[in-house]
């Protein structure tokens, strides 16, 4: 199983929206709706902020959003604030209980 | 709400092995997969492996099949992940995480993380 793509690199000034990009394949994020974010701060434990491509769980700010189509996954971030600076991993069920996480990406805000 | 508290730091030499635990607290342990993923130092998350403790079933990614070893414990709510044939690449931070209620859906809550030194 190869890593998702993912962008290396996100920035936006405050107040303003971002989106970045998950690609997989057929085999992952094309079959699977099972596409997750994570948000992770310098030195803490990951954060998941979407599950199910598009779902978000209680206490995730509705500023943050996900969405499908085909092999690519992507998360925006509306109104960009400063505390949204951290990296962001996406991750995929790959079937047979088996998942793959994107190389991840710094979001920097301006 | 379920909480996953991990062993503590660990330093071992190339060549041994290293087991780390994660134990769940205030909440159902046996039904939900309990994942570990860990991360090199400055670099991303990498899955690799989980087991669901009801049935004991267990799961590797290929890039450590033969060299991970992941257990759980249902009396104490205790999952435990052990990598072999250590080398300075394995220095990282081991997290453990549960599925979610959705079973594939998504990992929450992490442990919080443990760092683990390969250095002779």
């Amino acid at each position: 199983q190869s890593a998702l793509t993912q962008p290396a690199s996100v920035s936006g000034s405050p107040g303003q929206s971002i989106t970045i990009s998950c690609t997989g394949t057929s085999s992952d994020v094309g079959t699977y709706n099972l596409v997750s974010w994570y948000q992770q701060h310098p030195g803490k434990a990951p954060k998941l902020m979407i599950y199910e491509a598009s779902k978000r769980p209680s206490g995730v700010s509705n500023r943050f959003s996900g969405s499908k189509s085909g092999n690519t996954a992507s998360l925006t971030i509306s109104g960009l604030q400063a505390e949204d600076e951290a990296d962001y991993y996406c991750c995929s069920y790959a079937g047979s209980s088996i998942y793959v996480f994107g190389i991840g990406t710094k979001v920097t805000v301006l | 709400q379920v909480q996953l508290v991990q062993s503590g730091a660990e330093v071992k030499k190339p060549g041994s092995s290293v087991k780390v635990s994660c134990k769940a607290s205030g909440g159902t342990f046996s039904n939900y997969a309990i994942n570990w993923v860990r991360q090199a130092p400055g670099q991303g998350l990498e899955w690799m492996g989980g087991i669901i403790p009801i049935s004991g079933t267990a799961n590797y990614a290929q890039k450590f099949q033969g060299r991970v070893t992941i257990n759980a414990d249902k009396s104490t709510s205790t999952a435990y992940m052990e990598l072999s044939s250590l080398r300075s690449e394995d220095t990282a931070v081991y997290y453990c995480a549960r599925d979610l209620e959705v079973v594939a859906a998504g990992f929450d809550p992490w442990g919080q993380g443990t760092l683990v030194t390969v250095s002779s």
